[in-house]
């Protein structure tokens, strides 16, 4: 069970947005930078988005990232075949004198 | 062009150690960052196992601390996992990776790894 909080699937049709959430709490997204992360079919994880706003170089503007609270959505405009793939937040948590890193459950993305 | 590879055996028997290496290139570790350990079990999610600075300074998964030891060789440019007592429920796609801040900005392509007798 993940302490980040993702809808298991979104789905939309090609040239849509999709929004993924991100549900934490005070000990993990409330109090720390969210980052986001894409994994295709058989290959490595990419940065999507991290310090919860913020793109990469080469990351293309179609993909946003934003906090409140203790929840984190990572948007996906203009929809493509080749972003249909998991996606992942992730961040540090804080229980009493103990941190660690923590990831989202993970999101389908699908394209109809 | 910062790139990492794990390599290690595939096929570890459950109650044995799994090790695993990434080779660090692009990039010296000595230079900084940490770098760690991430794992994706079949058809489930992400889950940090642990990481390491380059002077040694190591922070672990607290679900999985009493197995786990990282290493770093700095001479070879690579660091290491070591997991005792594997059981099932530790095969997985393990990857390594480097952190920036609260992010992870470069993974390698991973090493699936299995427990079986």
């Amino acid at each position: 069970q993940s302490v980040l909080t993702q809808p298991p699937s979104v789905s939309a049709a090609p040239g849509q947005k999709v929004t993924i959430s991100c549900s934490g709490s005070s000990s993990n997204i409330g109090d720390n930078y969210v980052s986001w992360y894409q994994r295709l079919p058989g290959a490595a994880p990419k940065l999507l988005i991290y310090e919860n706003d913020k793109r990469p170089s080469g990351i293309p503007d179609r993909f946003s990232g934003s906090k409140s609270g203790t929840s984190a959505t990572l948007g996906i405009t203009g929809l493509q075949t080749g972003d249909e793939a998991e996606y992942y937040c992730g961040t540090w948590n804080t229980i009493l004198n103990d941190f660690f890193y923590v990831f989202g459950s993970g999101t389908k993305v699908t394209v109809l | 062009q910062v790139q990492l590879k794990e390599s290690g055996p595939g096929l570890v028997k459950p109650s044995e150690t799994l090790s695993l290496t990434c080779a660090v290139s692009g990039y010296s570790i000595s230079s900084g960052y940490y770098w760690g350990w991430i794992r994706q079990p079949p058809g489930k999610g992400l889950e940090w196992i642990g990481s390491i600075y380059y002077s040694g300074t190591k922070y672990y998964n607290p679900s999985l601390k009493s197995r786990v030891t990282l290493s770093v060789d700095t001479s070879k440019n690579q660091f290491s996992l070591s997991l005792s007592s594997v059981t099932a429920a530790d095969t997985a796609l393990y990857s390594c990776a480097r952190r920036v801040g609260a992010a992870w900005d470069y993974w390698g392509q991973g090493a699936l790894v299995t427990v079986s007798s």
